[in-house]
């Protein structure tokens, strides 16, 4: 299965954007790109997810390149409840469908 | 909607002893799957369930073992207790009816102790 590779920490300003990159350079064709956070002491949350194409939701962008060897998800407008551990996985038959974590990346909005 | 609970919420046992952790999934899922989270580490992929049968497991001995009822609720068992067991055991749930989608919904998770 795909193995991920992330940052291990990041800083953003309060009210900027937040771009956290994800290097995937082995991913399959039928493999997704999925993101989840966890905030402390609590569950890992859902983002976005995505194959090829950029997506968007009300929480989050995710940027893929044409490569599919990396992405972006970006925060538009990080607040202090985005400080959180960002996790991004690739996730498909080749991984037996299971969510794979890593250590993802530590972020902290700063004031 | 009730989202997905975990009980209990903290647990202490002794190496050697069997603990059984229990979950009841979001209502309407149809998958459930378990992760152990050490400290300072992500969650790591024990099992999953699809309507009641395994359909996936993780680098985990057979001591760890699983069910899935047909409400969709779960139990996590883990037999002979090592030390290394401690750590933050999630569960997650998800109504899996694309090959595409699968968001997992999960639970506050139950700390486990073992001394």
């Amino acid at each position: 299965d795909a193995k991920t590779t992330q940052p291990p920490s990041m800083d953003c300003a309060e009210g900027r954007a937040a771009n956290l990159p994800c290097n995937h350079s082995t991913i399959s064709g039928n493999e997704y790109v999925y993101w989840y956070r966890q905030i402390h002491s609590q569950g890992p949350q859902y983002i976005i997810h995505g194959l090829k194409n950029n997506e968007t939701n009300e929480m989050a962008s995710l940027i893929i390149t044409e490569d599919r060897k990396s992405s972006t998800l970006i925060l538009p407008h990080a607040t202090l409840r985005d400080t959180a551990v960002y996790y991004c996985i690739a996730w498909g038959p080749n991984s037996g469908y299971a969510l794979n974590f890593g250590k993802g990346t530590s972020l902290l909005v700063t004031p | 909607e009730t989202g997905v609970t975990q009980s209990p919420t903290h647990l202490i046992k002794t190496r050697g002893q069997q603990v059984t952790l229990r979950c009841s999934s979001q209502s309407g899922h149809n998958t459930v799957s378990w992760y152990q989270q050490a400290l300072g580490q992500g969650p790591q992929f024990i099992f999953q369930y699809y309507r009641e049968e395994e359909n996936g497991r993780g680098n985990f001995p057979p001591r760890f073992s699983g069910l899935q009822f047909p409400n969709y609720s779960s139990e996590l068992n883990v037999n002979a207790l090592e030390l290394d067991d401690s750590a933050l055991y999630l569960c997650a749930s998800s109504l899996w009816d694309r090959p595409s989608y699968n968001e997992q919904f999960f639970g506050p998770g139950t700390r486990l102790t073992v001394l």
